[in-house]
């Protein structure tokens, strides 16, 4: 079963608009929780991570936002750029006393497109 | 650097044949993983490795063997190609501790047809 949910499949916005990737976890015992970002013919790369010990971070214009009564988070990218058209993951890992490092349950993906 | 390196980039295989798909980092990196990424599935953990000498099964390990008698390489084995098993495998390392050991480094990916 997928453990981490990811919507949506596929979301197109103009230049400047502020794309939102939703994702839903079940297993309470995930503590961190990345986003990946993967560009055509690329791997995956690190973009944003968050503990859940917190509501929400910023890097640039990447905001994760957590809800952890919900067991929910999101990613919005304010003011998006056509450089921003890339696949967005998000993942979810479990502290499992340092076994669980390079383990990541990852959602499905969401390809962004953003018009100039 | 080079980061992760994987080989071959693009294979065709027939079903029921064998291959190695191929993976070095030049990072020292203590954890080496392999995915494979299929359409609306995201990233699948394959197997993954915390040092020389010790692997274990990911979320869908069957149809492929691992071993790791190095740090710097970590082959993927597909014993019997299936069309199955058709995909886009990564393969990914990362340092321990937290957090730097869930920020993955990723190769550029091996893309496999099995016909």
């Amino acid at each position: 079963q997928q453990q981490v949910k990811q919507s949506p499949q596929s979301l197109i916005v103009q230049k400047g608009g502020i794309p939102i990737i939703n994702c839903a976890y079940e297993n309470t015992a995930f503590d961190y929780f990345p986003w990946y970002q993967q560009f055509p013919g690329k791997g995956p790369a690190l973009l944003i991570a968050i503990r859940p010990d917190v509501s929400e971070k910023k890097e640039g214009r990447f905001t994760i936002s957590f809800n952890k009564s919900a067991k929910q988070f999101s990613l919005h990218i304010m003011d998006s750029q056509p450089g921003d058209s890339a696949t967005y993951f998000c993942a979810a890992s479990k502290n499992a006393g340092g076994t669980s490092y390079g383990k990541l349950t990852f959602g499905q993906g969401t390809i962004l497109t953003v018009h100039p | 650097n080079a980061g992760v390196t994987q080989t071959p980039k693009f294979q065709v295989l027939k079903t029921g044949q064998s291959m190695t798909l191929q993976c070095a980092q030049d990072m020292n990196h203590e954890y080496m993983s392999w995915y494979r990424q299929d359409p609306g599935m995201g990233l699948r953990l394959i197997h993954y490795s915390v040092g020389a000498g010790i692997t274990d099964q990911g979320e869908v390990p069957n149809g492929y063997n691992v071993s790791r008698s190095t740090t710097e390489d970590f082959p993927l084995r597909l014993l019997s190609a299936a069309p199955s098993q058709t995909s886009v495998y990564f393969c990914a390392s990362s340092q321990p501790g937290s957090p730097r050991g869930w920020k993955l480094f990723f190769g550029s990916g091996t893309q496999l047809s099995v016909l």
